[in-house]
């Protein structure tokens, strides 16, 4: 079956630490894989995508992710956040007929 | 380009009353999604159209929930007769080339 998981629901960190959150997938074939971000009463912003190619993905605002098969994750980084980074971030897999499947998402707090 | 529009951004209505939401996807985007998102269920697939033509509806909660795609720039979702219980946030999205999703940024419905 084919599904996301994201172990963390929340994980605080240190403003100019080094950040790393969790997606493991589950899925038969080459992953179409993506990160999200949302900030408090926003919308989805696509971060980062990956399908193809170079296993480590950048993205924007500073954020990159590195696809390995062999342990079925796509881990979202970033080396020193900063207080804007506070949000929910979700992990997501393309389904079958272009449909996302969602991760439970985990919330960012940043300590000052 | 602009980006997914949708319309109003806050809805207060009574129970009972019709409720229409809309939405503008992004110029040449081919598939759009209908999303609600609340604290106790997180992000839901509602509908998602393709072409214009609606091909997965099995998120739409029950028969008071409507959705329609009449052309390639705009899609309503329409509730009737609303209940507290919808209360949520409701995003629209559209598929971009390599099967990501650009979301709205959302309508909060408030039913009271």
């Amino acid at each position: 079956a084919q599904s996301v998981t994201q172990p963390d629901i929340h994980i605080t960190v240190s403003e100019g630490a080094s950040l790393e959150l969790r997606c493991n997938y589950s899925y038969g074939a080459t992953p179409y894989l993506f990160w999200y971000v949302q900030s408090p009463g926003q919308g989805l912003q696509l971060l980062l995508k990956y399908f193809s190619g170079d296993t480590l993905v950048q993205g924007i605002k500073g954020f990159e992710a590195e696809f390995k098969r062999s342990q079925s994750s796509f881990n979202l980084r970033k080396p020193s956040v900063h207080w804007s980074d506070a949000a929910e971030y979700f992990c997501a897999l393309r389904g079958g007929n272009y449909q996302l499947i969602w991760g439970a998402g985990t919330k960012l707090i940043i300590k000052p | 380009d602009a980006g997914v529009i949708q319309s109003p951004r806050h809805e207060v209505t009574e129970m009972g009353q019709e409720v229409t939401l809309r939405c503008k996807p992004i110029s040449g985007h081919n598939s759009l999604f209908w999303y609600r998102q609340t604290m106790m269920r997180g992000l839901e697939l509602l509908i998602y159209f393709n072409n214009n033509v609606p091909i997965d509806d099995s998120g739409m909660p029950e028969d008071r929930f409507s959705a329609k795609m009449p052309n390639a720039s705009f899609s309503t979702l329409k509730i009737q007769p609303s209940e507290p219980r919808d209360s949520a946030v409701y995003f629209c999205a559209s598929l971009g080339p390599a099967y990501e999703q650009y979301f709205g940024p959302g309508t909060r419905l408030t039913v009271t």
